[in-house]
């Protein structure tokens, strides 16, 4: 079936830290790739997507490349900020399918 | 704000009474998606539907829950004879279409059974 697999959190970073927050997938055929922010008591704020391997996926300086090789859609960030804490949550959507499939999330927290 | 609109919040309920909740998309959206969250999980697709149709339902439990989506009005996700295990934050999306657009999320009803 398909599925989402995400690193395992929470992660802690200072202030200007370099973040990766990694995710790979299993799906059938080519899906699309979707990155997804939940701050505190609120609902999902797409971040960012790609549709098509090797598409890079870019928002608010978050970064993400779908690579079809390695099935990753790994999440990075150069330099983090204390308002980037919240849960991400890597997801995916099989072309013909409406679903979205999601990983477990990664609770992330910036200490200034 | 032409957002996803989700109402209540917030709902608690006592065991064995049943639970609406609702969900106005985003304006010229008529596709709309039921997901809910467990306690630091992520979200599971419950169902899809579009105006008067459920298409997708394959993500409902069996039983006690149901969900429509009427020509006029809103979404309902209706949970009869709640249980402690359906407390839970309930999430409702729409997309435009059935193509690549992305699903808009709303705030979540975040359901308690006392």
């Amino acid at each position: 079936g398909n599925s989402v697999t995400q690193m395992e959190g929470p992660v802690t970073l200072s202030e200007e830290a370099f973040l990766t927050i990694n995710c790979t997938y299993t799906a059938t055929g080519y899906p699309s790739l979707f990155w997804y922010v939940q701050y505190p008591g609120e609902g999902l704020q797409l971040l960012l997507k790609a549709t098509k391997a090797d598409d890079k996926g870019s928002n608010k300086g978050f970064e993400a490349t779908y690579r079809k090789e390695t099935t990753s859609f790994h999440l990075e960030k150069g330099s983090v900020q204390v308002s980037d804490s919240a849960v991400y949550f890597c997801a995916l959507k099989v072309q013909g399918a409406q679903k979205l499939v999601f990983g477990q999330g990664t609770r992330l927290t910036i200490n200034p | 704000n032409a957002g996803v609109m989700q109402n209540p919040r917030h709902l608690v309920r006592r065991r064995g009474q049943e639970a609406r909740l609702r969900c106005s998309p985003m304006k010229g959206h008529s596709h709309v998606y039921w997901y809910r969250q467990l306690p630091e999980e992520g979200l599971k697709f419950m169902v899809y539907l579009q105006k008067e149709n459920i298409i997708d339902e394959s993500g409902m439990p069996k039983e006690r829950f149901s969900a429509e989506f009427p020509k006029e009005g809103p979404s309902i996700l209706r949970i009869q004879q709640v249980v402690r295990g359906d407390s839970a934050a309930y999430f409702c999306a729409s997309s435009p279409d059935r193509g690549q657009q992305p699903q808009h999320f709303g705030d979540g009803t975040r359901l308690s059974i006392l």
